[in-house]
């Protein structure tokens, strides 16, 4: 089974400073890469996802992630943040073998002005 | 479009109790996942249901249950509540069962076993 590790719990940052979330996975043959994003009392909500072919995924809202197969690691970036991104960002994978997503413990962002 | 949708929202049990979630997906899609998320953690894979059958499970016990109907809307089971079992529980729906289709969330049911 696949398991995702997400280097940082919290990270606050300041409006139009740019930020980093970490994600480690478990190695595997083939994976499926994805970022979440859940506003507070809301469901989760796709930001972008690996599935094969060029390293660099662009998403929604200005996020990109780049997936680095030799250190299982698919970090997301955004240049410039806005008071709006304040939320908890979850990685997931998944591979060829298994349909279920496995998340990572979260990443809060709070973003202050 | 209409996206998928949860019901109730909120709900507060007390141990012991049962207790049923309602999910209905996105048009078009046949496949139903249940996740729990319990406070301050990842959300974690409960079982999926593809075309009315069980199509995997997690490291959940068989008090934990479920059924999709023919319209692939999906109801979660919990008999015999915990107190831990308090956690917000998520639906997503997808196309299809492959590991390559993205599942969409709904907002979820936030549980209180008391």
């Amino acid at each position: 089974a696949q398991s995702v590790t997400q280097l940082d719990s919290q990270v606050p940052v300041f409006e139009e400073a740019p930020v980093e979330l970490r994600c480690n996975y478990s190695s595997s043959v083939s994976v499926y890469l994805f970022w979440y994003v859940q506003y507070p009392n809301q469901g989760l909500q796709l930001l972008l996802k690996y599935l094969s072919g060029s390293t660099l995924v662009k998403g929604i809202n200005g996020f990109e992630a780049e997936f680095n197969k030799s250190q299982t690691s698919f970090h997301l970036r955004k240049p410039s943040v806005h008071i709006s991104d304040t939320a908890e960002y979850f990685c997931a994978v998944s591979d060829g073998n298994d349909y279920k997503l496995s998340f990572g413990a979260g990443t809060t962002v709070t973003v202050r002005a | 479009e209409t996206g998928v949708t949860q019901s109730p929202t909120h709900l507060i049990k007390t141990r012991g109790q049962q207790v049923t979630l309602r999910c209905s997906s996105q048009s078009g899609h046949n496949t139903v996942s249940w996740y729990q998320q319990a406070l301050g953690q990842g959300p974690q894979f409960i079982f999926q249901y593809y075309r009315e059958e069980e199509n995997g499970r997690g490291n959940f016990p068989p008090r934990f249950s479920g059924l999709q109907f023919p319209n692939y809307s999906s109801e979660l089971n919990v008999n015999a509540l915990e107190l831990d079992d308090s956690a917000l529980y998520l639906c997503a729906s997808s196309f299809s069962p492959s590991s390559t289709d993205t599942q969409y969330f709904g907002p979820g049911t936030r549980l209180t076993v008391l």
